[in-house]
């Protein structure tokens, strides 16, 4: 079965600094990779998603994410963090479930980023 | 707006009442996803739809719960007799796959969500 793990319930950063969210995955076949942004009371929109493809992968409002094998790992980062950055940031991997067909997304617990002013 | 919708966005409802919610996918997505997400955790998967048939669901749908997609159109998720370990958002998600192919990349949209609330 597939997880992931993303370190740090919470992150803050201030106005223009580095964003780094992390992200680490396990799963026993090669997975598609997914970083999902949620605002309050909002559902969840993607952000980036990596389909076995490029290892860097650029998504929507400046973030991108690089997939590393070796590591499991999927980070989401964004070289200057803008105030309308602040939400919370799923990560997910999804795998084929071979009865069924149906591609399962398994999210993270999330991050949720402030951006300090 | 063509997006997935959901309705109604918010419900509050006493222990045992019956709540019916209601997602409009995507037009032409054939398939369907119900998830629960409950405070400060991850959406968890309840169950999926390809075009009408249901052909997926998870132990944490107990038979209080259940969901229909009759036309394979819209879905209804109905959780009879209601506690208040059901108080979560309920998001609906639809997607595509081209010819029913196992391990297509069928990206998910999610719609806005249903916040339920048991007292």
């Amino acid at each position: 079965a597939q997880s992931v793990t993303q370190l740090g319930s919470h992150v803050s950063v201030s106005e223009g600094a580095l964003v780094l969210l992390r992200c680490n995955y396990s799963s026993s076949v090669p997975p598609y990779l997914f970083w999902y942004v949620q605002y309050p009371n909002q559902g969840l929109q993607l952000l980036l998603k990596y389909t076995s493809a490029a290892t860097l992968v650029k998504g929507i409002n400046g973030f991108e994410a690089e997939f590393k094998k070796s590591e499991t790992s999927f980070h989401l980062t964004k070289p200057s963090a803008h105030m309308s950055d602040a939400a919370e940031y799923f990560c997910a991997v999804s795998v084929v479930k071979g009865d069924t067909g149906r591609r399962a997304l398994t999210f993270g617990s999330g991050t949720r980023l402030q951006v300090q002013p | 707006d063509t997006g997935v919708s959901q309705n109604p966005r918010h419900k509050i409802t006493k222990r045992g009442q019956n709540v019916t919610f209601r997602c409009d996918p995507i037009s032409e997505h054939n398939r369907l996803y119900w998830y629960r997400q409950t405070l400060g955790q991850g959406p968890e998967f309840l169950t999926y739809f390809q075009n009408e048939a249901q052909l997926e669901k998870s132990r944490l749908l107990s038979d209080r719960f259940s969901a229909e997609r009759p036309k394979g159109s819209f879905s209804t998720l109905e959780i009879q007799r209601t506690e208040q370990g059901d108080s979560a958002m309920y998001l609906c998600a639809s997607s595509f796959t081209r010819g029913g192919l196992a391990g297509s990349n069928n990206e998910q949209f999610f719609g806005p969500g249903t916040r339920l609330t048991v007292l």
